[in-house]
C-alpha cells in the first residue's frame, strides 16, 4: 500500500539555524498537509497545501515557516530560524479529496 | 474553534474489556474521523463518519456520530494489549476551493492490561 513518507526521522539543530523537512505524499493524493506535535500534547494543524498554493494556515504557522512543493513530488517544510520551541514531531500528511488522511512517521525536531 | 476534545484523557482496562472513548466539538461538520497513535508514531487513519451518518463498524470497532449533541465515540470491544495507543477524534470542515481543515482533539491515551 502506498504510504507517506518522511525524511529525516531525527534532526537535531541549533537555535537560529534553518531545517528543511521532507515529505513524499501518496502520488495522486492533491491536498497536503503539516501538522505538528510538542510532546505528549495534542497534534496541531500547521499549514494545507492544494493546487501548489496555501489553503489555510494556523496561527503558529508564522513568517517563519514556509512550505514548497517544488518538483511534483516532495513537499517541504521550512523554518528559517529555529527556536527552542519549535521542537516538536512534525508530521506530513495527504489527501484525496474529502477523505481520510495519510500520515508520514514524523521528523522529530529538537533545537537546541 | 470547532475543535474536537476527547473525553477520558486517560483510560486503564484488563484486556478483554471494552473501551468507550468519546469526542464532543462546537460547530457543523462533513465528517469525523478517528486515528491511532503509538508511542512516538504516526497518525494510522482507523474510521471516518460522514455528518449524515449514525453509526460505523469497522472490525472490532464500532463509532457513533450524534450531530445534534455535536459528539461521536469509539468503542474498542474485546480489548488486546496491542490495542494500547493514543486515540483521537479529528473534525473535518470543508472550506472553500475543495479545500477542507482536519483538527485534532487532545486525544485519549489508552492503556490495555495484559
Amino acid at each position: 500500500e502506498p504510504e507517506v513518507t518522511q525524511t529525516p526521522s531525527h534532526q537535531v539543530t541549533q537555535m537560529g539555524q534553518e531545517v528543511i523537512l521532507r515529505c513524499v505524499p501518496i502520488s495522486n493524493h492533491l491536498y497536503f498537509y503539516w501538522y505538528r506535535q510538542i510532546l505528549g500534547q495534542k497534534v496541531e494543524f500547521l499549514v494545507s497545501f492544494y493546487n501548489n498554493e496555501i489553503s489555510e494556515k494556523s496561527e503558529i504557522f508564522d513568517d517563519q515557516f514556509s512550505v514548497e512543493r517544488p518538483d511534483g513530488s516532495n513537499f517541504t517544510l521550512k523554518i528559517r530560524s529555529t527556536k527552542l520551541e519549535d521542537s516538536a514531531m512534525y508530521f506530513c500528511a495527504s489527501t484525496a479529496y474529502n477523505s481520510p488522511l495519510h500520515f508520514g512517521n514524523g521528523t522529530r525536531l529538537t533545537v537546541t | 474553534s470547532q475543535q474536537g476534545e476527547e473525553d477520558p484523557q486517560a483510560l486503564s482496562i484488563q484486556e478483554g474489556e471494552n473501551a468507550t472513548m468519546n469526542c464532543s466539538y462546537k460547530t457543523s461538520i462533513n465528517n469525523l474521523q478517528w486515528y491511532r497513535q503509538n508511542s512516538g508514531r504516526g497518525l494510522v487513519h482507523l474510521i471516518l463518519i460522514r455528518s449524515n451518518e449514525r453509526e460505523k463498524h469497522s472490525g472490532r470497532l464500532r463509532v457513533t456520530l450524534d450531530t445534534s449533541k455535536k459528539s461521536s465515540s469509539l468503542l474498542i470491544t474485546a480489548s488486546r494489549a496491542a490495542d494500547t495507543a493514543s486515540y483521537f477524534c479529528a473534525t473535518v470542515f470543508l472550506l472553500g476551493a475543495g479545500s477542507y481543515q482536519l483538527t485534532f482533539g487532545k486525544g485519549t491515551k489508552l492503556s490495555v492490561i495484559p
